[in-house]
């Protein structure tokens, strides 16, 4: 079944440092990759998505993403964090059904 | 930009009731979406409608139907809730049927209790 995994569930960073956010995906056919954020007492909000081509994407905030195929991986990435990026993020690829399937969500933490 | 709303940002209910949980889109997006939020489980898709009175079942659809009679409005409905449908209720949008259907707009969610 498609579907992706975030295997942390919490990443704490100090601000200004570099950050990432894992994600890997099921090997099912050509992956629609998406990421998500969701600040506290908000909606999700879109960040950026991978369909094809370029392996780096970028997307709102100063964040993009990598694909990378051999490692079924689409990490997201922020050369500097800030403490307004604290929140949780969904990694999500498309389904069957042109619906998206969630990952489990991490909670970035930044700190000052 | 685009509005989802969400009619309750929290509601309190009681075993056995049944619960309608509304939602309103202002971008006339054809594709219409209500997920449950859990700590640990992320969301889950309960139903979709891609036009006005077509539904589709999502992963979790058991204890819950959906109505859509009109473009901007989707609702959520359980039947008779029962405890362990406690969770945040997102509802969402999205544009057309190509590759903007994947770009979803979301409302603020509904903390739903059952008591």
């Amino acid at each position: 079944a498609q579907s992706v995994a975030q295997p942390e569930d919490q990443v704490n960073v100090a601000e200004g440092n570099p950050l990432t956010v894992k994600c890997t995906y099921s090997v099912s056919g050509n992956p629609y990759l998406f990421w998500y954020v969701q600040y506290p007492n908000r909606g999700l909000q879109f960040l950026l998505k991978y369909i094809t081509g370029d392996n780096l994407v970028k997307g709102s905030y100063g964040f993009e993403a990598e694909f990378n195929k051999s490692q079924t991986s689409f990490h997201l990435k922020k050369p500097s964090a800030l403490v307004s990026d604290s929140a949780l993020y969904f990694c999500a690829r498309k389904g069957g059904q042109g619906n998206l399937i969630f990952g489990k969500g991490t909670k970035l933490s930044v700190k000052p | 930009d685009v509005k989802v709303t969400q009619s309750s940002r929290y509601l309190v209910k009681r075993t056995g009731e049944k619960v309608f949980l509304e939602c309103v889109q202002d971008m006339d997006h054809e594709n219409m979406f209500w997920y449950r939020q859990d700590p640990g489980l992320g969301l889950r898709l309960i139903y979709f409608s891609y036009d006005v009175k077509m539904k589709e079942k999502g992963d979790i659809p058991e204890g819950y139907s959906v109505s859509r009679e009109k473009k901007e409005r989707f609702s959520l409905i359980l039947e008779s809730a029962s405890t362990n449908q406690t969770s945040m209720y997102l509802c969402a949008s999205s544009f057309g049927n190509g590759q903007g259907r994947e770009k979803l707009f979301f409302g603020s969610g509904t903390q739903l209790s059952v008591l």
